[in-house]
């Protein structure tokens, strides 16, 4: 089992680029979700999904879409970088009911310049 | 979704107990009290849950108040290792299952 698997693990953009960060599980977890953690801060919820087709927007969606097209993905897209996306990106996944953990990738460090 | 509050740092001698504390004073009554701990800027690791019951495992104690307002996370013989973050989060007992991180509790491990 590899868990969540986060790719890339470090990415530099050019304001105005676009790119997809890219998030797999081998769990068969139906719950996924997406943070980001700028520094000294707590990790913040982007979008989630509760299954393939279905997704909703967290606390700070805004810059951000995602998909969910099958159960073991579940990318982040950036339309157009800014500054103000640089951050560490962690995505998780789990399965449903609130007596579950959850397992969280090893992030994404993302710079935007 | 219930909000908790944790103090910002705390230090601990290497091989005494660490108790963490934590402050979740609108708790529904199926909302379940999760504690999880980020070392360095990992991805943050699961410790413990629970309801209402106090709970234990191999790596911590969770002690949670008769009235479930606040909770104490125990690590019994603290380890340079676990110098890290720890957050406490009430995650939410039907729909969407969210998890709403807060600041969490730096602690400090010192030899």
């Amino acid at each position: 089992n590899a868990g969540v698997t986060q790719t890339p693990k470090f990415q530099v953009l050019k304001t105005g680029q676009s790119m997809t960060l890219q998030c797999a599980q081998d769990m068969n977890h139906e719950y996924m979700s997406w943070y980001r953690q700028d520094p000294g801060m707590g990790l913040r919820l982007i979008h989630y999904s509760v299954g393939a087709g279905i997704t909703d927007q967290g606390e700070v969606p805004n810059g951000y879409n995602v998909s969910r097209s099958t159960t073991e993905d579940f990318p982040l897209r950036l339309l157009s970088a800014a500054p103000s996306q640089t951050s560490v990106y962690f995505c998780a996944s789990t399965s449903p009911g609130a007596n579950t953990e959850a397992f969280f990738g090893q992030g994404t460090r993302l710079t935007v310049v | 979704d219930a909000k908790t509050t944790q103090p910002p740092s705390m230090d601990c001698a290497e091989g005494r107990a660490a108790n963490l504390p934590c402050n979740h004073s609108t708790i529904s009554g199926n909302e379940y009290v999760y504690w999880y701990r980020q070392i360095h800027s990992q991805g943050p690791q699961y410790i413990i849950h629970g309801l209402k019951n106090n709970e234990t495992n191999e790596m911590a104690s969770l002690i949670i108040t008769e009235d479930r307002k606040s909770s104490t996370l125990i690590l019994p013989h603290a380890t340079l290792r676990d110098t890290a973050v720890y957050y406490c989060i009430v995650r939410s007992g039907s729909g969407t299952y969210k998890y709403i991180f807060g600041t969490g509790t730096r602690l400090k491990v010192l030899a």
